[in-house]
């Protein structure tokens, strides 16, 4: 069973503070995704991650940077959090080639910045 | 550029009803669409996928590529279908890996 673990299910910070979201997979996957999910704007593409220590940015990449220093753990950084960053946050997986294109999601982190 | 649309925010049928959430989408070559689900509390999985034409949980999705689109059908609604559903189409090119989602219709069945 594939697992995709976030750290924190909840996480209250202040504008201006530097926040890091982690990700772990189990699952030896090569691709590593970071979303956010808003009500009326669904799934947005944050950056993703092909291999160790690639990168590339996705949609709405302004005020985010990401690190994968090791295959499993996919890190999101907010360098200097906003109060329109307070979100819902979504990681997800999916293996390289081999047709299947299915992407593993963890639970989520409820971001909210005050 | 790619894009997905789902043009119903909210969709509320009765128990029993059939059910049919709409997906169009905008693609230059040849497609692959996915439906995901969201239930309350629950972490958004795979729901279908149109390669494997088969039916989840009573749910089937045809791919239209005359009308561009992909939508899910079940011909008996359950109250447990509520959830919040995403269609998605995967990049093609480089990125192919990549899904780009729609912004998701959330259904309700009432009893």
């Amino acid at each position: 069973d594939v697992k995709v673990t976030q750290s924190s299910r909840y996480l209250v910070k202040r504008t201006g503070e530097k926040v890091f979201l982690e990700c772990v997979q189990d699952m030896d996957h090569e691709n590593m995704f970071w979303y956010r999910q808003d009500p009326g704007l669904g799934l947005r593409l944050i950056y993703f991650s092909y291999d160790v220590k690639m990168k590339e940015k996705g949609d709405i990449p302004e005020g985010y940077s990401v690190s994968r220093e090791k295959k499993e753990r996919f890190s999101l950084i907010l360098e200097s959090a906003s109060t329109n960053q307070t979100s819902m946050y979504l990681c997800a997986s999916s293996p390289w080639g081999g047709g299947s294109y299915e992407q593993y999601f963890g639970p989520g982190t409820r971001l909210t910045v005050t | 550029a790619q894009r997905v649309t789902q043009p119903e925010k909210l969709l509320s049928v009765f128990k029993g009803a059939p059910v049919e959430l709409k997906c169009n989408y905008s693609y230059s070559g040849s497609p692959e669409l996915f439906w995901y689900v969201q239930y309350s509390r629950q972490r958004l999985q795979l729901l279908l996928r149109h390669i494997s034409r088969e039916s989840i949980k009573g749910f089937t999705a045809d791919l239209n590529k005359g009308e561009t689109s992909f939508h899910l059908k079940k011909p008996f609604a359950q109250e447990e279908d509520s959830a919040m559903y995403y269609c998605a189409l995967r990049n093609s090119g480089g990125s192919n890996y990549k899904l780009t989602f729609g912004k998701g219709t959330l259904l309700t069945v009432n009893p």
